[in-house]
């Protein structure tokens, strides 16, 4: 089975500063793994995704992330946090392309100006 | 180009009722997928629906149920509400095995509340 373990409920970073939000999977087969975001009240939106290939995937809004197997990590970084990334924040895997997400239990990332 | 659309946007119901929540997929898209979001936690699988049939379950008990249309929108029915039912239900499209390349577009989801 899979599953995923996002450290930190809550991650609070000065504007400008670094974001670092983690996640660990845990699968038995190559992963494929997401990152999505989720404002107040809103539907989940996709900030990126590694499949194959390059291990450091860049995403929209300034978000990449590094996918590294021998930690079974895919930690989710931003060079300059903006107010503007205050929301909750989900890692997610899955392994073929009909199978569904495991998703973790989600980071919330609060911005203080 | 219209994204997943689901509606109510929220409902409120008592315990013991049924309801009913609907999802038109993302243009393209034949396959859809439902999850509840409970307060605080992460989206857990309902089940998936490609072809009008239920191709995956997750764990919920058969109180959940649903229905894919010819046009591919979607249903998701709960009977016996129980206040463990209040959530955030979300629907997710994709084209049939490429989930995992493309990810899965989500709606903006159903709020239910049970009272």
């Amino acid at each position: 089975a899979q599953s995923v373990t996002q450290l930190g409920s809550h991650v609070s970073v000065s504007e400008g500063a670094l974001v670092l939000l983690r996640c660990n999977y845990s699968s038995s087969v190559p992963p494929y793994l997401f990152w999505y975001v989720q404002y107040p009240n809103q539907g989940l939106q996709l900030l990126l995704k590694y499949t194959t290939g390059a291990t450091l995937v860049k995403g929209i809004n300034g978000f990449e992330a590094e996918f590294k197997k021998s930690e079974t990590s895919f930690h989710l970084t931003k060079p300059s946090a903006h107010m503007s990334d205050a929301a909750e924040y989900f890692c997610a895997v899955t392994r073929s392309g009909n199978t569904p997400l495991v998703f973790g239990k989600g980071t919330r990332l609060s911005v203080i100006a | 180009d219209a994204g997943v659309t689901q509606s109510p946007t929220h409902l409120i119901k008592t315990r013991g009722q049924q309801v009913t929540l609907r999802c038109s997929p993302k243009s393209g898209h034949d396959t859809v997928s439902w999850y509840q979001q409970a307060l605080g936690q992460g989206p857990q699988f309902i089940f998936q629906y490609y072809e009008e049939e239920e191709r995956q379950r997750g764990n919920f008990p058969d109180r959940f149920s649903g229905h894919q249309f010819p046009n591919y929108s979607s249903e998701l029915n709960v009977n016996a509400l129980l206040l463990g039912d209040s959530a955030l239900y979300l629907c997710a499209s994709s084209l049939w095995g490429t989930g995992d390349s493309y990810g899965y577009t989500f709606g903006s989801g159903t709020r239910l509340t049970v009272v």
